[in-house]
C-alpha cells in the first residue's frame, strides 16, 4: 500500500504571497492532519480533517487554512507569507480501526524569502 | 496540562553501545505515547507505541521503550546502536482535550549521532 504523499516537496515563495500544499493519505484512510515544524518551536499541530469537515485545530492564525476533498486528499493554504512560516509541513492519516496511529508523509519544504 | 519533555537534544553514542533517550510527560490520565523518528529531510516513522498493558513495548528496528508511570517517563532503548540508527528521535503524547485533541503534542527531539 502507498503510503502519504505530499506535493510539491519543495517550494520558494515570496513574503505576501499565498501558498497551497496537497497531501494523499494511505489509502482507505479518512483522516487527515497537518503539522509544521521549525527549528525553534518544533512539531506543531496545525488542524485535522475527517470527512471533508475540520475536526480540531491548533493554536495558528486563521492565515494557516485547509480543506479536505470527499477522496480524502487534503490541502493547506497559507495566505499572506510571512518569513517565519518557512517550515517543514508534514501531513499525517490514520484509518479507522487503529485510529490512536499517525503515518507521516516526507513533507513540504517551505522556503519564504 | 498535557505536554512532552525531552531533556537531551543531543547525544553522541559508539557504534555497538546501548542507547537510552529520556522522555518525560505531562498528563492528567493514562496516556497514548508515541516514539517516532526523523532521518534528514524525511517525514516521520513510528518507531513504538504505549496505550495500556505492558509496560515494555517493543517496536521496529530492535528499539523497546518502558512506561513508567510513577516517573512520568517513556525512555526508548535500544541494546547495541547501529550507524544507520544516527537521526532525531521524538517522543509524543497524543492530545486528549482542547484544540489537540486526538492529536500528536510532541517533544522537541534528540538527535542521535553514532560514532564508528
Amino acid at each position: 500500500k502507498a503510503g502519504v504523499t505530499q506535493t510539491p516537496r519543495y517550494l520558494i515563495k515570496t513574503r505576501g504571497q499565498q501558498v497551497t500544499l496537497s497531501c494523499s493519505p494511505i489509502s482507505g484512510h479518512r483522516s487527515v492532519s497537518w503539522y509544521q515544524q521549525t527549528p525553534g518551536q518544533g512539531l506543531q499541530f496545525l488542524f485535522e480533517y475527517f470527512s471533508e469537515t475540520q475536526r480540531n485545530k491548533g493554536n495558528f492564525p486563521g492565515r494557516f487554512s485547509g480543506r479536505q476533498f470527499s477522496n480524502s486528499r487534503s490541502e493547506m493554504n497559507v495566505s499572506t507569507l510571512e518569513l517565519g512560516d518557512s517550515a517543514l509541513y508534514l501531513c499525517a492519516s490514520r484509518s479507522p480501526d487503529r485510529a490512536y496511529e499517525q503515518y507521516f508523509g516526507p513533507g513540504t519544504r517551505l522556503t519564504v524569502t | 496540562a498535557q505536554s512532552v519533555t525531552q531533556p537531551d537534544i543531543h547525544i553522541t553514542v559508539s557504534e555497538g553501545a546501548s542507547l537510552e533517550l529520556r522522555c518525560n510527560y505531562s498528563y492528567g490520565a493514562t496516556p497514548y505515547l508515541f516514539w517516532y523518528v526523523q532521518s534528514p529531510g524525511q517525514g516521520l516513522q513510528l518507531l513504538l507505541k504505549y496505550f495500556s498493558g505492558d509496560t515494555l513495548v517493543q517496536g521496529i528496528k530492535g528499539f523497546e521503550a518502558e512506561f513508567k508511570r510513577s516517573q512520568s517517563s517513556f525512555n526508548l532503548r535500544k541494546p547495541s546502536v547501529h550507524w544507520s540508527d544516527a537521526a532525531e528521535y521524538f517522543c509524543a503524547l497524543r492530545g486528549g482535550y482542547g484544540g489537540s485533541q486526538g492529536n500528536l503534542i510532541f517533544g522537541k527531539g534528540t538527535k542521535l549521532s553514532v560514532k564508528p
